[in-house]
């Protein structure tokens, strides 16, 4: 079983749609990471969380907002969806340095 | 400003043709490169952590190594499963302690049979 996990992997929005994207660990780690990988841009961070309560703004949290239900929980909301949030979205756990990345969730706003 | 930069932007091998990709950086204060592997829809995984210049760490056909201005990620009669994109990433020393790490674009790899 994977240790990072996603969901949904695939979701196609409307503008302005509020939409949630989850995200569970079985690792253990505290800290926990939101990430979008856009093309030629490689990977921003959006939200980390060093443990439930904290919760703190990365370098592109405009539009988004985040919530740490657990140590093993941490989900993603784009409040109103615009289409250049259309991108590669990547929770990531992180230990001593090291992040462990989920396996992503393509999400589309038309 | 802090920055990663990897070369080339692609790069297309025949199976068993060694070469190398480079990770460049510009951050004051390096506490770690990372080498990360990215299969098609799926996540970065990690491949190795590198501290302080002339280290080196191996894995199969890979070696990583750093010097105080760039690294290295050397493969070895590459097979075509080492196909993917390859990400460099550096962490910077932050006041507030974000663990955050400074990714380039990566370069994508194509190994040929």
């Amino acid at each position: 079983d994977a240790d990072v996990t996603q969901t949904p992997r695939n979701r196609i929005t409307k503008t302005g749609k509020r939409i949630m994207l989850e995200c569970s660990q079985t690792k253990g780690h505290d800290r926990m990471y939101w990430y979008r990988q856009d093309p030629g841009l490689g990977l921003r961070l959006i939200y980390y969380s060093f443990d439930v309560k904290d919760i703190n703004k990365g370098e592109i949290s405009d539009g988004y907002s985040v919530s740490r239900q657990a140590q093993a929980k941490f989900s993603l909301s784009l409040e109103s969806a615009i289409p250049n949030q259309t991108a590669l979205y990547f929770c990531a756990t992180s230990y001593r340095g090291t992040k462990y990345f989920g396996p992503g969730t393509r999400l589309t706003v038309t | 400003e802090d920055q990663v930069t990897q070369s080339p932007e692609a790069l297309r091998l025949q199976e068993g043709e060694s070469s190398s990709l480079n990770c460049s950086y510009t951050v004051s204060g390096l506490r770690g490169l990372f080498w990360y592997r990215q299969d098609p829809g799926k996540g970065p995984e990690f491949l190795f952590t590198l501290y302080s210049a002339g280290e080196e760490k191996e894995k199969e056909r890979l070696k990583a190594t750093l010097t105080k201005k760039e690294s290295f990620l050397h493969i070895t009669a590459p097979k075509p499963e080492d196909s993917a994109t390859y990400l460099c990433a550096v962490r910077n020393p932050n006041p507030d302690n974000t663990d955050k790490l400074i990714f380039g674009t990566g370069t994508r790899l194509q190994v040929f049979p």
